[in-house]
């Protein structure tokens, strides 16, 4: 079975520093993986996904996710938050080698980033 | 420009009725989903289909029903039988083909309130 944690209901950041927003997961051997983020009454919107190659996934609006197979985590990372990221963030994950079978997201993190 | 489109953004639904919500998509893809979002919840998954009159179940089916007799339209009626209705709706798609590794484009949603 697939599953996504996300440790954190809600992330509070200063303007202007570093954001980290946690996910791990769990996958019968290698992961799809992929962040979304939503603003309010809206849909997802994709923000990047990791594959195969490069740990160090570079995404939209200057986000980037470091995927770490040991901790079987991909948490996603922004070094410098805008008050304009606040919003509600979703990871997913898919195995590899599963067909097609749904994407599975997280509960979701919801971020505040403070003028 | 191609995407994604549900209907009615806002719903209203009295005690004992079905309704439908709309959705439509433009990007020839092959699989279409519904999601229920619910606060602290996350998505939940009620419905799939990879290809045109078939669909499977997803982990919240009960009370729900969906037809999929076109490629590009997948309505989701919420029946009587779903006790707890009052929820954001949101359906997604992708392509099936190819390597395996795309991720979701997702509507804007439709939220549901039983009144």
């Amino acid at each position: 079975a697939q599953s996504v944690a996300q440790p954190e209901d809600q992330v509070n950041v200063a303007e202007g520093n570093p954001l980290t927003v946690k996910c791990t997961y769990s996958v019968s051997g290698n992961p799809y993986l992929f962040w979304y983020v939503q603003y309010p009454n809206r849909g997802l919107q994709f923000l990047l996904k990791y594959i195969t190659g490069d740990n160090l996934v570079k995404g939209s609006y200057g986000f980037e996710a470091e995927f770490n197979k040991s901790q079987t985590s991909f948490h996603l990372k922004k070094p410098s938050a805008l008050v304009s990221d606040s919003a509600l963030y979703f990871c997913a994950v898919r195995a590899l080698n599963s067909g097609n079978t749904p994407l599975v997201f997280g509960k979701g993190t919801r971020l505040s980033v403070i003028a | 420009d191609g995407g994604i489109t549900q209907s009615p953004k806002y719903l209203f639904r009295k005690e004992g009725q079905n309704v439908t919500l709309s959705c439509e998509q433009n990007l020839n893809h092959d699989a279409m989903y519904w999601y229920r979002q619910d606060p602290g919840q996350g998505l939940r998954l009620i419905y799939y289909s990879q290809i045109v009159n078939d669909f499977q179940k997803g982990d919240i089916a009960e009370g729900y029903s969906v037809s999929r007799e076109k490629k590009e339209s997948f309505p989701l009626t919420v029946t009587s039988a779903q006790k707890n209705p009052t929820a954001f709706y949101l359906c997604a798609s992708t392509p099936l083909s190819g390597p395996g590794d795309y991720g979701y484009t997702f509507g804007s949603g439709t939220r549901l309130t039983v009144v």
